[in-house]
């Protein structure tokens, strides 16, 4: 079965980096891409970006361009998000979901990671 | 980037009773491209509906999706205890895609 695992809680200061990983299992790694989300406390879904995970090109919303960069380790099934220059308003659950890999069909999650809580404070 | 706007904010219902929940797009979304979403508390989104109206797969017939152009709906036809939640509209027809803001479900 599909399963997306992520990285435990982190806690950062302000103006530092976190790097979060999803590991997948139980579908063929490269034939989809995936996405990251994240959601403020109480808050709502925000994408981030995406990656090609067979070409590893990625595209991320303009929101995060400059801040924000998404790997993957092809040996290993996972993909990783590092997120840069933390402030206090990037604390959040961050997702990683896979793309549904129907052609034609983009930017649609068919699988979520459990997600990855994110703190940043001094 | 297209908004995406859902009502009403919270909706408070018994079990068995039906629950309408609408988003409503900024521009017109092609080829239908709305999906919807519910999350519990602690968990991750699970997809519910693609399309504006096919349900995905291991979705009960209870849920039902409707709607064309900038306005869709999502129907419950009768609360069961696991469908309190927080339900999220998504469009996925142009980039960036975008969510709506929530409406959450809740026991009267």
């Amino acid at each position: 079965q599909v399963q997306l695992v992520q990285s435990g809680a982190e806690v950062k200061k302000p103006g530092a980096s976190v790097k979060v990983s999803c590991k997948a299992s139980g579908y063929t790694f490269t034939s989809y891409y995936m996405h990251w989300v994240r959601q403020a406390p109480g808050q709502g879904l925000e994408w981030m970006g995406i990656i090609n995970t067979s070409a590893g090109s990625t595209s991320f919303a303009q929101k995060f361009q400059g801040r924000v960069t998404v790997t993957r380790d092809t040996s290993t099934n996972t993909v990783y998000m590092e997120l840069s220059s933390l402030r206090s308003e990037d604390t959040a659950v961050y997702y990683c979901a896979r793309e549904i890999g129907v052609r034609g069909v983009r930017n649609l999650f068919d699988y979520w990671g459990q997600g990855t809580l994110v703190t940043v404070s001094s | 980037e297209i908004v995406l706007t859902q009502s009403p904010g919270t909706l408070s219902l018994s079990p068995g009773e039906r629950a309408t929940l609408s988003c409503r797009a900024s521009q017109s979304l092609s080829s239908s491209y709305l999906a919807w979403y519910h999350q519990k508390p602690g968990q991750a989104p699970r997809l519910l509906i693609y399309g504006a109206s096919s349900r995905a797969t291991g979705i009960p017939d209870r849920f039902s999706g409707s709607g064309s152009g900038t306005d869709f709906t999502l129907t419950i036809s009768r609360l069961e205890p696991e469908d309190f939640a927080v339900y999220y509209c998504q469009q996925y027809g142009s980039s960036p895609p975008t969510f709506g803001g929530g409406t959450k479900v809740e026991i009267k």
